[in-house]
C-alpha cells in the first residue's frame, strides 16, 4: 500500500498570500496525484489531476507540482473562499487508492 | 447538471446491517468505474470500495473486506452499497464518487451512517 503523508497539518495564512503544501508518496506515483479541497460539512472538490492539470472551473491561482514521491500544491493568492482543508491522493497503484491525511489551510 | 445523490444512511446497532444507494443523473453512469468513500466524524477520507464499468471488477479495503458488497444496475444508473456486520469504527459519512479516470471528478453530497447501541 502507497502512503501518502502531507505537510504540514495546519497552514495559518492571512488572505492575499501565497499557500504552499507538500504531499509525500512512499514510492513512486509518476504523476497519478490528485488534489482535492473540502470545506466544512461538503463533499470533496476536484481541484487537481496529473498532478499539475487544474480540473475544469478551478481558478488559476491553484497551481499542481511534482512527480515521483514529492508535490506541491500551490495557492498563489489566497481568497477567503480558499479556506479549507486539502487532500492529495494517489491512483498509481490500487487497490487500494489512498489520501493523506489532509492539510487544513485557516485564517491567520 | 451532474448529480450524484447518497440515500439509505441512518443509526444502526452493531453487528447490523443498512445498505447505502447513489442515483446518478447527467451522466453517461454504465461508462464509469464508481467508487465509496468514507469519513468518520473529524477525520480524514478512506476509500472503501470500487467497482468498474460493467461490474466485473470489484475492490475493497481491508477495513470492510467480507462485510461490505458494491453493486452497481446501470440501467437505472444506480450504485448500492450494502453494509453487514457494522461496527463503531464504520459510522462515517459515506460518499459515492466517479473516477473519471484522472481523479474523482464527481461527489455526492453524502449520508451519514451512525453505528451504536
Amino acid at each position: 500500500e502507497i502512503v501518502m503523508t502531507q505537510s504540514p497539518a495546519t497552514l495559518s495564512v492571512s488572505p492575499g498570500e501565497r499557500a504552499t503544501l507538500s504531499c509525500r508518496a512512499s514510492q513512486s506515483v509518476s504523476s497519478n496525484l490528485a488534489w482535492y479541497q473540502q470545506k466544512p460539512g461538503q463533499a470533496p472538490r476536484l481541484l487537481i489531476y496529473g498532478a499539475s492539470t487544474r480540473a475544469t472551473g478551478i481558478p488559476a491561482r491553484f497551481s499542481g507540482s511534482g512527480s515521483g514521491t514529492e508535490f506541491t500544491l500551490t495557492i498563489s493568492s489566497l481568497q477567503s473562499e480558499d479556506f479549507a482543508i486539502y487532500y492529495c491522493q494517489q491512483y498509481h497503484n490500487w487497490p487500494p487508492w489512498t489520501f493523506g491525511q489532509g492539510t487544513k489551510v485557516e485564517i491567520k | 447538471e451532474v448529480q450524484l445523490v447518497e440515500s439509505g444512511g441512518g443509526l444502526v446497532k452493531p453487528g447490523g446491517s443498512l445498505r447505502l444507494s447513489c442515483a446518478a443523473s447527467g451522466i453517461t453512469f454504465s461508462n464509469y468505474f464508481m467508487k465509496w468513500v468514507r469519513q468518520a466524524p473529524g477525520k480524514g477520507l478512506e476509500w472503501v470500495s470500487a467497482i468498474s464499468s460493467s461490474g466485473n471488477y470489484i475492490h475493497y479495503a481491508d477495513s470492510v473486506k467480507g462485510r461490505f458488497t458494491i453493486s452497481r444496475d446501470n440501467a437505472n444508473n444506480s450504485l448500492s452499497l450494502q453494509m453487514n456486520s457494522l461496527r463503531a469504527e464504520d459510522t462515517a459519512v459515506y460518499y459515492c464518487a466517479r473516477d473519471g479516470g484522472s481523479g474523482w471528478d464527481y461527489w455526492g453530497q453524502g449520508t451519514l451512517v451512525t453505528v451504536s447501541s
